[in-house]
């Protein structure tokens, strides 16, 4: 079935560096998608979302890109800081079964060096 | 955890037991989920529940049953846990079905099949 992928499991980053993570999705008529964050030992934390309307959102330190054309989705946080290790999930709102859920990949494990 | 808390937060148990986890929310949220967390799958849908006494079948719900019988609370129940169950189970909360809004995780609960 169609699911929501990841392009790298693990990103190493130094401490203040652009991160950039990415995802891919499968099904084209996914029209909503959400970041989360993961810290080990606690629930995914929402991050941002963004819709299949536009292309770009902004947040504190965080912007997600959407390029429906090739069905690609980024997550760019800013000036990467320790507390920002964890694992990135990908989300997006899908079909299945007759009825809109969410779809997560399996997540990218982001370790920020000092 | 926004409202949000599971019980018990760890539980061991042997194969062919009942077992039965609760989520506990405060914010009156139509939408309840369950999911499960296991290594190289992410996070996958059990079950999830749109309003007292209204839930349906995520993509893993063999072996599992659910309850809602009030707002606040929704329970996830295996009937006879089998060492596969063995995982990390997320319950999630939403004001809005899937397409309009983020799902707000809460702690986790680690249950080990024996």
């Amino acid at each position: 079935g169609e699911n929501v992928g990841l392009h790298l499991p693990t990103l190493s980053v130094q401490e203040g560096d652009n991160s950039i993570i990415n995802c891919a999705y499968s099904n084209s008529a996914s029209d909503y998608f959400i970041w989360y964050k993961q810290e080990s030992g606690k629930g995914p934390q929402f991050i941002i979302d963004i819709r299949s309307n536009m292309d770009k959102r902004q947040g504190q330190r965080v912007t997600v890109l959407l390029n429906k054309t090739v069905k690609h989705l980024s997550l760019q946080i800013a000036a990467t800081q320790p507390g920002d290790s964890a694992v990135y999930f990908c989300a997006e709102n899908t079909a299945l079964s007759g009825s809109e859920k969410l779809v997560f990949g399996k997540g990218t494990k982001l370790t920020v060096n000092p | 955890d926004a409202g949000i808390t599971q019980s018990p937060r760890h539980k061991v148990t042997e194969t062919g037991t009942p077992v039965t986890l609760r989520c506990h929310q405060t914010e009156n949220h139509r939408y309840m989920y369950w999911y499960r967390q296991d290594p190289g799958h992410g996070l996958r849908l059990i079950h999830y529940s749109y309003g007292v006494k209204d839930t349906d079948k995520g993509e893993v719900s063999d072996g599992y049953s659910v309850s809602r019988s009030k707002t606040e609370d929704f329970l996830l129940t295996l009937e006879s846990a089998t060492s596969s169950q063995t995982s990390v189970y997320f319950c999630a909360i939403s004001h809005n079905p899937p397409r309009y809004n983020e799902q707000f995780f809460g702690p986790g609960t680690r249950l080990t099949v024996l």
